[in-house]
């Protein structure tokens, strides 16, 4: 089955330092991974995605993330983190549907990120 | 701009109530999915559809059913509402493929009481 794992529940960052949220995926076959964003009290947006190609995946408000095959992960960073930043991050991989027909999202538990001034 | 409409951002049931959750979607996307959100537990996958009149039972299909009449509208059905079915509820479509990224609405916050 295709799973992401979320190691922390929290990440704390000083606003100005870099950041990273990690991810580690389990999937048979080849990946496709994606990154999203909640704002108290909102839907999820959409940050970026890896599919294939260049290992680094560049995305909304200046976040990126780093695809690596050897340890399963999808990490993501941003250079300088922001107050603004400060939100609940998921990682999600997709499912193909039982009949082949259509796919899903499977999310990880979701990261917590503070960002303080 | 995108649109995934939920009909309603806060609802409150009584148990046993057979509720109606509604959602939306302008863009034309074959898949639509309803989502669960809970503290800890991240979002899990109640039912999606990747056409009209299709579904497939997603991991937590207990207690729910869904409708697809038009290709547009996802119908998410409580047919008993129980307690622990309160929780943030999550409707999000996408092209049928698998490489593009999924659309969400912004919840429906549900309390059964």
């Amino acid at each position: 089955a295709q799973s992401v794992a979320q190691p922390e529940d929290q990440v704390n960052v000083a606003e100005g330092n870099p950041l990273t949220v990690k991810c580690t995926y389990s999937v048979s076959g080849n990946p496709y991974l994606f990154w999203y964003v909640q704002y108290p009290n909102r839907g999820l947006q959409f940050l970026l995605k890896y599919i294939t190609g260049d290992n680094l995946v560049k995305g909304s408000y200046g976040f990126e993330a780093e695809f690596n095959k050897s340890q399963t992960s999808f990490h993501l960073k941003k250079p300088s983190a922001l107050v603004s930043d400060s939100a609940l991050y998921f990682c999600a991989v997709s499912r193909p549907g039982n009949s082949n027909s259509g796919y899903a999202l499977n999310f990880g538990k979701g990261t917590s990120l503070l960002v303080t001034p | 701009d995108v649109k995934v409409t939920q009909s309603s951002r806060y609802l409150v049931k009584r148990t046993g109530e057979k509720v109606f959750l509604e959602c939306v979607q302008d863009m034309d996307h074959e898949n639509m999915f309803w989502y669960r959100q809970d503290p800890g537990l991240g979002l899990r996958l109640i039912y999606f559809s990747y056409d009209v009149k299709m579904k497939e039972k997603g991991d937590i299909p207990e207690g729910y059913s869904v409708s697809r009449e038009k290709k547009e509208r996802f119908s998410l059905i409580l047919e008993s509402a129980s307690t622990n079915q309160t929780s943030m509820y999550l409707c999000a479509s996408s092209f049928v493929e698998g490489l593009t990224e999924a659309f969400f609405g912004q919840g429906t916050r549900l309390t059964v009481v």
